[in-house]
């Protein structure tokens, strides 16, 4: 079975500072990753996803993430930090459940960012 | 370029009423799933649908149905509505059911039961 942990629930930073979100995934084989993105009242924004390509990956707004099997992690980070980059985070991993994969999402985590 | 069309953004009903929400997925995406999120809660799978056909079931009650029409926009239907029911309801279509495939959301129906 796959799933994925995120970490931290809360993560604060300063503006200008580097971000660091965890998320760990249990899968028996090389699994599908997804980062989105969902601001207040908003929908789910694809940040970046990872599809047993390069291990690096880069997504939209400068955000990055590394795929590490012997780690099982795939933590998404951002060299420097802003304002709008407030939002709640999640760490997704299609699972697959009969005929098909079905995203299936982390508790999340809520980047909160002080000027 | 098109995105995923959810209607309507915003629902109030009452208890014991009836609700449905519409979703519209991008062209030539023949894979339909809708979630549900309860306030500071990650979102939930309830249903998929491949080429118009229930493909997958989640954690959907008993008390919702969906479909999936030939034009292949979908409804998710609520009946006997609880307190419990109010979320925002996401719609999201890929091209195909394969694992590497990404899925692209819409903008999400705010459901408040009352």
């Amino acid at each position: 079975a796959q799933s994925v942990t995120q970490l931290d629930s809360h993560v604060s930073v300063s503006e200008g500072t580097p971000v660091l979100l965890r998320c760990n995934y249990s899968s028996s084989y090389s699994p599908s990753l997804f980062w989105y993105v969902q601001h207040p009242n908003k929908g789910l924004q694809l940040l970046l996803k990872y599809t047993s390509a390069a291990t690096l990956v880069k997504g939209i707004n400068g955000f990055e993430a590394e795929f590490k099997k012997s780690e099982t992690s795939f933590h998404l980070t951002k060299p420097s930090a802003h304002m709008s980059d407030a939002a709640e985070y999640f760490c997704v991993v299609s699972k697959m459940s009969g005929g098909s994969y079905i995203p299936t999402f982390g508790r999340g985590t809520s980047l909160i960012v002080h000027p | 370029a098109a995105g995923v069309i959810q209607s309507p953004r915003h629902l109030i009903k009452e208890k014991r009423e009836t609700a449905t929400l519409k979703c519209y997925p991008i062209p030539r995406h023949d894979t339909v799933y809708w979630y549900q999120q309860g306030p500071g809660q990650d979102p939930q799978f309830l249903i998929s649908f491949y080429e118009k056909m229930q493909s997958d079931k989640g954690s959907i009650p008993d008390r919702f149905s969906a479909q999936q029409f030939s034009d292949y926009h979908s409804e998710l239907n609520m009946s006997s509505l609880e307190l419990g029911d109010s979320a925002l309801y996401f719609c999201a279509s890929s091209p195909t059911r394969a694992s590497g495939n990404t899925i692209y959301f819409g903008e999400g129906s705010w459901l408040t039961v009352v």
